[in-house]
């Protein structure tokens, strides 16, 4: 899988817009890129995935640039409960591949 | 609801002691997950399980063993030769053949005493 590089940590005001930034310049073809996060002491929630084009659910948008080399997770309305550490992965996504390898990620802090 | 349960939340253990944290699922998914993961640090891979009665190493398997005797259950046990278990252990599924995210549960957290 690509190696992924993200800020360590970043601060976004309530009720702004949070744009996490994520270089992945090794991604391959085929690889996907997905996001989850992390709220302290529990485990990972999937956000959002994507291979070209940019992709937009309920939870957030992401936004992936045209040469693939980098995206950005976009949590359009912050609030206090998306303060958590975001992980930016890149994988094949076929099920024989395995190894989803969560590096330490980007903690965010929601500011009141 | 469908979901992925971990138990217990938290264990203590005595060290030499074997002990086997519950990982059960009742989302039809036919891939199941250990990761561990340290203070500060990312999740790493234990075991994985891709179907009944298989499972192969992930990068940290030494001083661990799993079994999957039914879909729906995904037991990991720390044995006594893992040099330091106190870690958070979390347990994920995931649907095969789908490019859909993965589920994880909630979480282990094991202190060796």
């Amino acid at each position: 899988d690509a190696k992924t590089t993200q800020p360590t940590s970043m601060d976004c005001a309530e009720g702004r817009a949070a744009n996490l930034p994520c270089n992945h310049s090794t991604i391959s073809g085929n690889e996907y890129v997905y996001w989850y996060r992390q709220i302290h002491s529990q485990g990972p929630q999937y956000i959002i995935h994507g291979l070209k084009n940019n992709e937009t659910n309920e939870m957030a948008s992401l936004i992936i640039t045209e040469d693939r080399k980098s995206s950005t997770l976009i949590l359009p309305h912050a609030t206090l409960r998306d303060t958590a550490v975001y992980y930016c992965i890149v994988t094949l996504s076929n099920f024989g591949n395995e190894k989803l390898t969560f590096g330490t990620g980007t903690r965010l802090t929601i500011i009141p | 609801d469908g979901g992925i349960t971990q138990s217990p939340k938290y264990l203590f253990r005595k060290e030499g002691q074997n002990v086997t944290l519950s990982c059960e699922q009742n989302l039809n998914h036919d891939a199941m997950y250990w990761y561990r993961q340290d203070p500060g640090q990312g999740l790493r891979l234990i075991y994985y399980s891709q179907i009944v009665n298989d499972f192969q190493k992930g990068d940290i398997a030494e001083g661990y063993s799993v079994s999957r005797e039914k879909k729906e259950s995904f037991p990991l046990t720390v044995t006594s030769a893992q040099k330091n278990p106190t870690a958070f252990y979390l347990c994920a599924s995931k649907l095969r053949d789908t490019k859909g995210g993965y589920t994880f549960g909630s979480g282990t957290r094991l202190t060796v005493v």
